[in-house]
């Protein structure tokens, strides 16, 4: 079945960059988005359709997309960044939603 | 205000029942494709189930395919989740989650295909299944 992949975690200090990966097959035909979630609440979309930012998303967070890979970047990294970073897309045949296992970034 | 709330999770014994419910407000309920996504503890999230907005598609993950059924009432704004036969890896977060859906779903400037994605979550209801 169809996964998309992430690193369990990414750790940086504050202000530097933090790079967060994703990979699946169906990339290369259909978008990531990614979600943040900190702890005890609710996810929030940050990036949609590999790139884009939602209002209300800092600057600092920004997408990109090559061949069967997207990433979210986060430059200047904050310590209340510090969260869990979900991708999402679906999968090309079922359109069934797929999360990826999801990367816990620590900021200190 | 515009919202999702969850509720009637609890503890349940395995193959037990429990029939979660959500109540939406400050939106249009019937415009919107619905969703359950789950999230043990200490886990990543998984999605449950779909239901469109003109009840034309339900669908499920196979990792609940037969034992649980999703079903949604317009006129009290409400989604459900019916589970049955309840196991201990169903333990989890529940989340009741409004889909949106894009404009056109292929970009031709990429010729890549957008997805539905969820714009507003609740703030979920706990099940536990244990002995």
């Amino acid at each position: 079945s169809y996964e998309l992949t992430q690193p369990p975690s990414v750790s940086v200090s504050p202000g530097q960059t933090a790079r967060i990966t994703c990979s699946g097959d169906a990339l290369s035909k259909k978008y990531a988005y990614w979600y943040q979630q900190k702890s005890g609440q609710a996810p929030v979309l940050v990036i949609y359709e590999d790139t884009k930012r939602p209002s209300g998303i800092p600057e600092r967070f920004s997408g990109s997309s090559s061949g069967t890979v997207a990433t979210l970047t986060i430059n200047g990294a904050q310590v209340e960044d510090e969260a869990g970073y979900y991708c999402y897309s679906t999968d090309s045949n079922d359109n069934h939603r797929l999360f990826g296992g999801g990367t816990k970034l620590t900021v200190l | 205000e515009v919202q999702l709330v969850e509720s009637g999770g609890g503890l349940v014994k395995p193959g037990g029942s429990l029939k979660l419910s959500c109540a939406a407000s400050g939106f249009t309920f019937s415009n919107y494709i619905m969703n359950w996504v789950r999230q043990a503890p200490g886990k990543g999230l998984e999605w449950v189930s779909s239901f469109s907005s003109g009840d034309a598609y339900i669908d499920y993950a196979d990792s609940v395919k037969g034992r649980f059924t999703i079903s949604r009432d317009h006129a009290k704004n409400s989604l459900y989740l019916q589970m049955n036969n309840l196991r201990a890896e169903d333990t989890a977060l529940y989340y009741c989650v409004r889909e949106k859906n894009p404009k056109d779903y292929y970009d031709f400037l990429t010729n890549k295909w957008r997805s539905n994605w969820s714009d507003l979550w609740g703030q979920g209801t706990p099940v536990t299944v244990s002995s």
